[in-house]
């Protein structure tokens, strides 16, 4: 089957601009997350889906990330405007199941840098 | 709230030596526990994990980790440490259904070096 997909896989943009990542889990997958990794910490969670809707949005850092789902397939990541701490690397996730007993795909990610 | 303890950064073994990756965790539930490794530009691979059951478990590419709630451990070995070995390991705690939040809660990562 294939994995979970994330593009574009780097990414360089001016302070102030705005980026979108998606992320396309392995198909059936109705659970979705996010996670970052700043330079030098440990990778962090954002959010969870489930399908389209939000289950857990609580590792959000602000308002300037913006996370859908359109009919419970594809996830965007938008990040508007950019922030120099915003630069890190993107991974996304997906699981059959919400509870974690099945293990969790990553994607490869998408390294963000701004600028 | 939980947290992930790696011991050490970085840790060289020589090749066909015992490798041995420490991961102390604290969390006020039972957790399930995970040992991921991502490869250089690579993404993050499951290798393993712990959620109900034997407290031994087995993994892929001869890694297993032991699950010891006493000692709130879960440490990864590999009897025999091969030079494809060399990446980055994280382990990952994510608390039962019902503790908290969703998501997996990582370590910082250790980045295994073989000598050959």
């Amino acid at each position: 089957e294939a994995g979970v997909t994330q593009f574009p896989s780097h990414s360089v943009i001016e302070k102030g601009q705005t980026v979108t990542l998606r992320c396309d889990p392995i198909s059936g997958h109705d659970n979705l997350y996010w996670y970052r990794r700043v330079m030098g910490k440990e990778i962090k969670f954002l959010l969870h889906f489930v399908k389209e809707s939000k289950q857990d949005e609580s590792g959000m850092p602000n308002n300037r990330f913006l996370a859908e789902r359109t009919g419970g397939t594809y996830s965007t990541l938008k990040v508007q405007p950019a922030e120099l701490e915003d630069s890190g690397v993107y991974f996304c996730a997906s699981s059959p199941g919400g509870t974690g007993s099945y293990g969790y795909t990553f994607g490869s990610g998408t390294r963000l840098t701004v600028v | 709230a939980q947290s992930v303890t790696q011991l050490g950064s970085h840790v060289s073994v020589s090749e066909g030596a015992l490798v041995l990756l420490r991961c102390n965790y604290s969390s006020s539930v039972p957790p399930y526990l995970f040992w991921y490794v991502q490869y250089p530009n690579q993404g993050l691979q499951l290798l393993l994990k712990y959620t109900t059951g034997a407290t031994l478990v087995k993994g892929i590419n001869g890694f297993e980790a032991e699950f010891k709630k006493s000692e709130t451990s879960f440490h990864l070995t590999k009897p025999s440490a091969h030079m494809s070995d060399a990446a980055e390991y994280f382990c990952a705690v994510r608390l039962t259904p019902g503790g908290g939040a969703d998501g997996l809660t990582f370590g910082k990562g250790t980045h295994l070096i073989i000598q050959p």
